[in-house]
């Protein structure tokens, strides 16, 4: 079975500063990546997603997330926050040419200070 | 706007209690997802409907159900409710379910009394 793990629950930062939000996941077969946003008081939104192709993907909100597939991760990054960033952040995976459910880690809050 | 609509988006109600949570999906999407977001336990999946049947299962307890219905919407039933029921409840939307991303409604926030 998949498994992922965050392995912040919360991440407090200043802004413009940058910040990496990290993602690690079990799977004994190749996985899909995502990562999701959630503002306060609203559902899930994606944020981006790994399938194939280039290891590098970008948001259009300025976050990349590198999938890495020796160490099983798959961090969320941004050079410069703003406090608009401020929402709680999930990672999942799915297995590849599977009809699975999406597996979600626990979340990771990132505070944004102005 | 994802497109996905959940309705009501705040519940209460008390212990042994009955309640139907609603979810149109966007449009043209046959899969719907339910989940549970809750402090303790995080977000965690309970069902999959595709099309009107159900496809893969998770920590759904006997005490919910859940269907969906020949316009595609779905209804996600909760009977003799617990304190621990209390949470936020997602349905999430995709074209047709193959590891695609999913569309998030806003939520149903379900608070037991």
């Amino acid at each position: 079975a998949q498994s992922v793990t965050q392995l912040d629950s919360q991440v407090p930062v200043f802004e413009e500063a940058p910040v990496e939000l990290r993602c690690n996941y079990s799977s004994s077969v190749s996985v899909y990546l995502f990562w999701y946003v959630q503002y306060p008081n609203q559902g899930l939104q994606l944020l981006l997603k790994y399938l194939s192709g280039s290891t590098l993907v970008e948001s259009i909100n300025g976050f990349e997330a590198e999938f890495n597939k020796s160490q099983t991760s798959f961090h969320l990054r941004k050079p410069s926050v703003h406090i608009s960033d401020t929402a709680e952040y999930f990672c999942a995976v799915s297995v590849l040419n599977v009809n699975t459910p999406l597996v979600f880690g626990k979340g990771t809050r990132l505070s944004v200070i102005a | 706007d994802s497109g996905v609509t959940q309705t009501p988006k705040h519940l209460i109600t008390a212990t042994g209690q009955r309640v139907t949570l609603r979810c149109s999906p966007r449009s043209g999407d046959l899969s719907v997802y339910w989940y549970q977001q809750s402090l303790d336990q995080g977000l965690q999946f309970l069902i999959q409907y595709y099309n009107g049947e159900e496809r893969a299962k998770g920590n759904i307890l006997e005490r919910f159900s859940a269907q969906q219905f020949p316009d595609l919407h779905s209804e996600l039933n909760l009977s003799s409710l617990e304190l621990g029921d209390s949470a936020l409840y997602f349905c999430a939307s995709s074209p047709s379910g193959d590891n695609q991303p999913q569309h998030f409604g806003d939520g149903t926030r379900l608070s037991i009394l």
